[in-house]
C-alpha cells in the first residue's frame, strides 16, 4: 500500500533554533499534503494544507511565519518550525493524498522536543 | 470548518467480543469516509473506507456502516483482540479537505 515517510522521527532542539521535518510520499505522487499537530490524548489538529508548487493554506490560529511549509515536489513537503520554543514541543504528523476522493495516508509522525 | 464528532471518548471491551465505534458527521455533502487506527506515539493507520454510494463495506474483521439519513458512521471490529487497543478516528472528505473526529480510545481487556 501507499507509504508516507516522515523524518526525523524524533528531534530535540534548543530554544530559538529552527528545525525541519520532512514528509515524503514513497510510491505515489501527492498533489496535496497536510500537516497536523497532536497533543497527548487529543485528536489531530490540522495546521495547514499544501499543494505542490503553491503556497500552503494555514488554518486559523496557526502562524505561517513560525511554521514554514514548503511543498517543492509531488513527493516532498517540509515543515520548518522557526525560533522554536518549549511550547512548540509536540507530535507533528503529515499526510498525503493524490487528491479528491482518494485515500489520505499518514506518516509515522515526528516528536519534537524543544529544550 | 466542518465537524466530525465521536459519541464516546472511551470504550472497553472483553477480548473476543465485538466492538462498535460510532461517529457522527455534519456535512451531508461529504462523499468519502475513512476510519483510522492510531496506536500510542504513532501516526494514524488506514483501516477501511467507504464512499457515499454505499452503506456497508467489509474488510478483514472490520465492517464500516454508513447511514446518510442520520449522518452516522460506525466501525465494527469482530472478535476484538488486544492488538486492537488504540484510538480510532473517523474522517470525512469534503472537497479536498479531510476533517477528523476527536477519537475513541478502545481498550481490550484480556
Amino acid at each position: 500500500g501507499a507509504v508516507v515517510s516522515q523524518h526525523p522521527s524524533r528531534v530535540i532542539c534548543k530554544s530559538g533554533t529552527s528545525v525541519k521535518i520532512e514528509c515524503r510520499s514513497l510510491d505515489f505522487q501527492a498533489t496535496t499534503m497536510f500537516w497536523y499537530r497532536q497533543f497527548p490524548k487529543q485528536s489531530l489538529m490540522l495546521m495547514a494544507t499544501s499543494n505542490e508548487g503553491s503556497k500552503a493554506t494555514y488554518e486559523q490560529g496557526v502562524e505561517k511565519d513560525k511554521f514554514l511549509i514548503n511543498h517543492a515536489s509531488l513527493t516532498l513537503s517540509t515543515l520548518t518550525v522557526t525560533s522554536a520554543h518549549p511550547e512548540d514541543s509536540s507530535f507533528y504528523i503529515c499526510s498525503a493524498t493524490q487528491g479528491n476522493g482518494n485515500t489520505i495516508y499518514f506518516g509515522e509522525g515526528s516528536w519534537l522536543t524543544v529544550v | 470548518g466542518e465537524s466530525v464528532g465521536l459519541h464516546l471518548p472511551t470504550l472497553s471491551v472483553q477480548e473476543g467480543d465485538n466492538s462498535i465505534i460510532n461517529c457522527a458527521y455534519s456535512n451531508s455533502a461529504s462523499d468519502y469516509f475513512i476510519w483510522y487506527k492510531q496506536e500510542s506515539g504513532k501516526g494514524p493507520q488506514f483501516i477501511i473506507d467507504i464512499r457515499s454510494n454505499m452503506d456497508k463495506r467489509q474488510g478483514q474483521r472490520v465492517t464500516v456502516l454508513l447511514n446518510k439519513t442520520v449522518k452516522h458512521l460506525s466501525l465494527q471490529i469482530a472478535a476484538t483482540q488486544p492488538g486492537d487497543s488504540a484510538v480510532y478516528f473517523c474522517a470525512e472528505n469534503t472537497g479536498n479537505q479531510f476533517y477528523f473526529g476527536t477519537g475513541t480510545s478502545l481498550t481490550v481487556i484480556p
